[in-house]
């Protein structure tokens, strides 16, 4: 079974500039969460999605927004890049379907750099 | 409050030798599942390990083992046996019970273990 890829695998861009980013999870998994790791802040959750809805969102501002598709694919959007969105991406997917919380499976990441 | 604390930043363990990053956690929830994660320097974060609220034996995985006390609120790792793979950042992980609309992992700071040959 393919892993979560995550796409680009590096990306470098300017501050005011717009970005997105791309998660395919493992096939049958339909959730689909992110969360941005830096060296200050560790790992922080951005938002999670099941079946193309939005079921939780983590402290950030609405320059961060993201979406599902039907096939479980999930992009996020950062819009007006800051200097301190520098950071690793990570995308994770989830079989979760019961009460009780399960394992995510993550990729390898997505590494921005602002400039 | 912190829910998940990790007290080793770091950690150096010789090759062969058993290791346990430590881990305590804090909810009020009766149902949370507890992970171990490795992050190599490649930034890759791979699931170890996972211990539910209500699982009464201690879960393992190969090496890997986690030391749950439930009263103490203690999730540790144990690694025996260590390789110089092994060296990697070690992040502790808890989610909580979904049904509170709350799907996020919330982590520890995490312990950067190296392992010397």
């Amino acid at each position: 079974k393919a892993g979560v890829t995550q796409t680009p695998r590096y990306l470098i861009k300017t501050r005011g500039q717009q970005v997105t980013l791309s998660c395919s999870p493992i096939s049958g998994h339909r959730s689909v969460s992110w969360y941005q790791q830096t060296p200050g802040q560790g790992l922080q959750f951005l938002f999670e999605y099941f079946s193309e809805t939005q079921r939780n969102k983590g402290n950030f501002p609405g320059r961060f927004s993201g979406r599902q598709f039907s096939n479980s694919r999930s992009e996020m959007n950062v819009s007006t890049l800051e200097l301190g969105d520098s950071a690793l991406y990570l995308c994770a997917s989830s079989a979760s379907l019961s009460r009780l919380p399960g394992p995510l499976h993550f990729g390898n990441g997505t590494r921005l750099t602002v400039t | 409050a912190q829910k998940i604390t990790q007290t080793q930043p770091g950690m150096f363990v010789q090759e062969k030798e058993a290791v346990t990053l430590d881990c305590t956690y804090d909810t009020s929830d009766q149902s949370y599942g507890l992970f171990w994660y490795k992050q190599p320097s490649s930034g890759e974060m791979i699931f170890l390990i996972y211990q539910g609220s209500y699982d009464e034996q201690n879960a393992t995985e190969g090496r890997y083992s986690l030391n749950f006390q439930k009263a103490r609120k203690s999730a540790n790792l144990v690694i025996s046996a260590s390789q110089l793979g092994d060296s990697a950042m070690y992040f502790c992980a808890m989610r909580e019970d979904p049904m509170d609309s709350n799907y996020q992992l919330i982590w520890g700071a995490g312990t950067k273990l190296i392992i010397k040959p």
